[in-house]
C-alpha cells in the first residue's frame, strides 16, 4: 500500500537561509513523486516531479528535490528562502492508476524577515 | 487560457439541502478529479473520471455523486448535505493517465454546512 509522510507540519526559516521540507513515502511499485505548493485561497501548483529519470529534480522558483530510493525519501530544498515562498507544500505519490494518488498532510512554510 | 475553473467559490448550505459544484477545464484533458481538503489531512480523492461518460470512486466517495456528460465538465453533487461535508473542494484535471502526468488544479470551492 502507498503512503506519504511529511515529517514536519510547520517549518519556519529566515529569509535568505536554506529551506528543507521532508517527505518519506512507501510504495509497492516504482512511484512517481511530486511536490505541489498552495498559496492562501488558491489551488495547488506543481513545483516539480520525479518519474524515474534523474534522481535530482529541479523545479520552479529555485526548488529542487532528490529521490533517494534507499531512504524512501523525496525531500524538497531551496538554497535561499524568499518571502514569497511562504505557503503550504504537499508531497504526492502517484502509482500506476488515477485512483492511486496519495497526498501528504502538508507542511506550512513560514519565512521570517 | 483559464485552465480549471470551479463554480461557485463559496457556498453556505443548511443540513439536508442539495447542491452541485461545477468544474470546467479548457485544456482538453481526459482525466478529471474531485478532492476535498480538510485541516491536517491533505487532499483526499472523492471521485474521478477517465473520460467523457465515465466516473469512478476514490478514497472518500460516500455522500457524493458525480457526472461527466461533457469532456470539459465534471460535476460534483451533494444530495443531502451533512455538516461533515464542510470542507474545501478542489477539482483537478490531467492530460492522460500515467505516472508522469501532473494535475492542474482549480482555486477551490469553500463549502460550509450548517
Amino acid at each position: 500500500a502507498q503512503s506519504v509522510t511529511q515529517l514536519d507540519s510547520h517549518v519556519s526559516v529566515s529569509e535568505g537561509t536554506p529551506v528543507l521540507l521532508r517527505c518519506n513515502y512507501s510504495s509497492s511499485y516504482s512511484p512517481s513523486l511530486f511536490w505541489y505548493v498552495q498559496h492562501p485561497n488558491k489551488g495547488l501548483q506543481l513545483l516539480l516531479k520525479y518519474t524515474s529519470a534523474a534522481t535530482l529534480v529541479k523545479g520552479i522558483n529555485g526548488f529542487e528535490a532528490e529521490f533517494k530510493k534507499s531512504e524512501t525519501s523525496f525531500h524538497l530544498t531551496k538554497p535561499s528562502a524568499h518571502m514569497s515562498d511562504a505557503a503550504e507544500y504537499f508531497c504526492v505519490v502517484m502509482d500506476s492508476s488515477a485512483s492511486k494518488i496519495i497526498f501528504g498532510s502538508g507542511t506550512r512554510l513560514s519565512i521570517r524577515p | 487560457n483559464a485552465g480549471v475553473t470551479q463554480t461557485p467559490k463559496f457556498r453556505v448550505l443548511k443540513t439536508g439541502q442539495s447542491m452541485t459544484l461545477l468544474c470546467a477545464q479548457d485544456m482538453n484533458h481526459e482525466y478529471m478529479y474531485w478532492y476535498r481538503q480538510d485541516p491536517g489531512m491533505g487532499l483526499r480523492l472523492i471521485h474521478y473520471s477517465v473520460g467523457e461518460g465515465t466516473t469512478a470512486k476514490g478514497e472518500v466517495p460516500d455522500g457524493y455523486n458525480v457526472s461527466r456528460l461533457k469532456k470539459q465538465n465534471f460535476l460534483l453533487g451533494l444530495e443531502s448535505a451533512a455538516p461533515s461535508q464542510t470542507s474545501v473542494y478542489f477539482c483537478a484535471s490531467s492530460y492522460l493517465e500515467g505516472t508522469n502526468q501532473p494535475q492542474h488544479f482549480g482555486d477551490g470551492t469553500r463549502l460550509s454546512i450548517l
